[in-house]
């Protein structure tokens, strides 16, 4: 059973360009989440899908941020006109349906986003 | 809302000493609580996670952790700790809906 999967690994964007972070849960999740870590900090929550639906996005930042998880396919990540702040690593992770509380959620490798 | 404090941000150990990591949370209701490992350059992986019944909870590797209710914590140890424990450990807590709420990390170096 594949894990999380996150692609692509590393990404260098320049001031004012778009970024697109990939994700595609475990098998059987529908059920993800985002997360950022600044460097030298632990993991900050940014928002959590179910397929088609955000449920919680409290912790998107207000401009330039959003996500999706649509019917078919991988959850993306996209922040436009990208800055040096948003340099950072993304991570996604998944928990399985139904949802509960006591789920675990597991955690894909990352994207490091570099922005020059 | 919660919030987790991880008291020590870098902790070093020599190889085959005991380690603990501390970890306080705070919350006004019931919450699980979760110990994440990263090793350098990967993502989290899950090490053990206290959600009811005995607060002593064993998970991978040889770790450890207990619950404490009354003074809010939630200790991460191992009697003996290797080279490849060398990683930055995460003790994470979730309420209420699903998001986890993070310390800020404690960086094990293991020395030979």
């Amino acid at each position: 059973n594949a894990g999380v999967m996150q692609n692509p690994r590393h990404l260098v964007r320049r001031r004012g360009q778009e970024a697109r972070l990939r994700c595609s849960p475990m098998k059987g999740h529908s059920h993800v989440y985002w997360y950022r870590q600044l460097p030298e900090e632990g993991l900050k929550f940014m928002v959590y899908l179910q397929k088609e639906n955000i449920i919680d996005e409290s912790g998107m930042p207000k401009e330039r941020f959003s996500a999706e998880f649509p019917k078919e396919g991988p959850s993306i990540l996209r922040i436009q006109q990208v800055v040096r702040g948003d340099s950072a690593a993304y991570f996604c992770a998944s928990s399985p349906t139904p949802a509960g509380s006591t789920d675990t959620q597991y955690f894909g490798p990352g994207t490091r986003l570099t922005v020059l | 809302a919660q919030s987790v404090t991880q008291l020590d941000s870098q902790v070093p150990v020599f190889e085959e000493a005991p380690v603990e990591l501390r970890c306080n949370y705070s919350s006004s209701v019931s919450v699980y609580l979760f110990w994440y490992v990263q090793y350098p350059n990967q993502g989290l992986q899950l090490l053990l996670k206290y959600l009811s019944g005995s607060t002593l909870v064993k998970g991978i590797n040889g770790f450890e952790a207990e619950f404490n209710k009354s003074q809010t914590s939630f200790h991460l140890r191992k009697p003996s700790v290797h080279i490849s424990d060398t990683a930055e450990y995460f003790c994470a807590v979730k309420a209420a809906g699903n998001k986890l709420t993070f310390g800020g990390g404690t960086r094990v170096l293991v020395k030979p």
